[in-house]
């Protein structure tokens, strides 16, 4: 099966700070991933799509100035929340499509839970 | 873009009883629709799926059907079990041209009382 790992799983970190996280897919090549936040007992809130090379596309209310998205590899995708507030405190999870025929598969990283003090 | 709705947002059974849960979503180009099952803090587990153009699958004690005309699609777990407690978040993913957007249901907490 497919493998995506996050890095780091958890953060603490002062408000006004900000927090990069990663998203690798580690067996194979992935072009597309996307970044969720998920608020204690609330579903998976989709926030962007990140396409390697090219710039993310954000949801309807998701600030991209915020969430900043860098795709810069087949394997890798990267999240920094800027200036950190204790209300960005969420639990992100990123996934990464794999392209499998004519279907698309995705496949989750484990998440990342973060905490602005 | 796509809307889906799930029901109910709580569920406890008896251990060997069915449950079920449904879901309807919204765009009529979804054409995939996966099951995840989320236990505290962990990630998503992909249980099962279905595509537009099957109307039913099974995988042992878990089930999914789907009716696309009424855009509705439910979950059946048999013979629940204690360690199928758990968060099941139904999904629908619009076909996409080059990727495919996985939109959640709000989810269904689910208890199996032993």
């Amino acid at each position: 099966g497919a493998v995506v790992s996050q890095h780091p799983s958890r953060v603490i970190c002062k408000s006004g700070t900000s927090v990069k996280i990663e998203c690798r897919s580690l067996d194979f090549q992935a072009t597309t991933m996307f970044w969720y936040r998920q608020f204690p007992k609330q579903s998976l809130m989709l926030m962007a799509t990140s396409n390697e090379g090219s710039k993310a596309t954000y949801e309807q209310g998701v600030e991209k100035d915020k969430f900043l998205i860098n795709h810069a590899s087949l394997t890798l995708s990267t999240l920094t929340v800027t200036s950190a507030h204790p209300e960005d405190s969420s639990f992100y999870i990123c996934s990464a499509q794999r392209v499998s025929g004519s279907d698309n598969e995705q496949f989750f990283g484990p998440g990342t839970r973060l905490t602005v003090l | 873009g796509e809307n889906v709705e799930q029901h109910p947002s709580t569920l406890s059974v008896q251990e060997g009883d069915s449950a079920v849960i449904k879901c309807t979503y919204s765009d009529s180009a979804s054409n995939y629709f996966p099951w995840y099952k989320q236990e505290l803090g962990k990630r998503p587990q992909l249980i099962i799926d279905i595509r537009s153009n099957v109307g039913e699958k099974k995988d042992q004690r878990i089930a999914v059907t789907l009716n696309k005309t009424a855009k509705h699609f439910s979950l059946h777990i048999t013979e629940t079990q204690p360690e199928d407690s758990a968060v099941y978040f139904c999904a629908a993913t619009p076909k996409g041209t080059s990727y495919d957007k996985v939109i959640f249901g709000p989810g269904t907490s689910l208890s199996v009382i032993p």
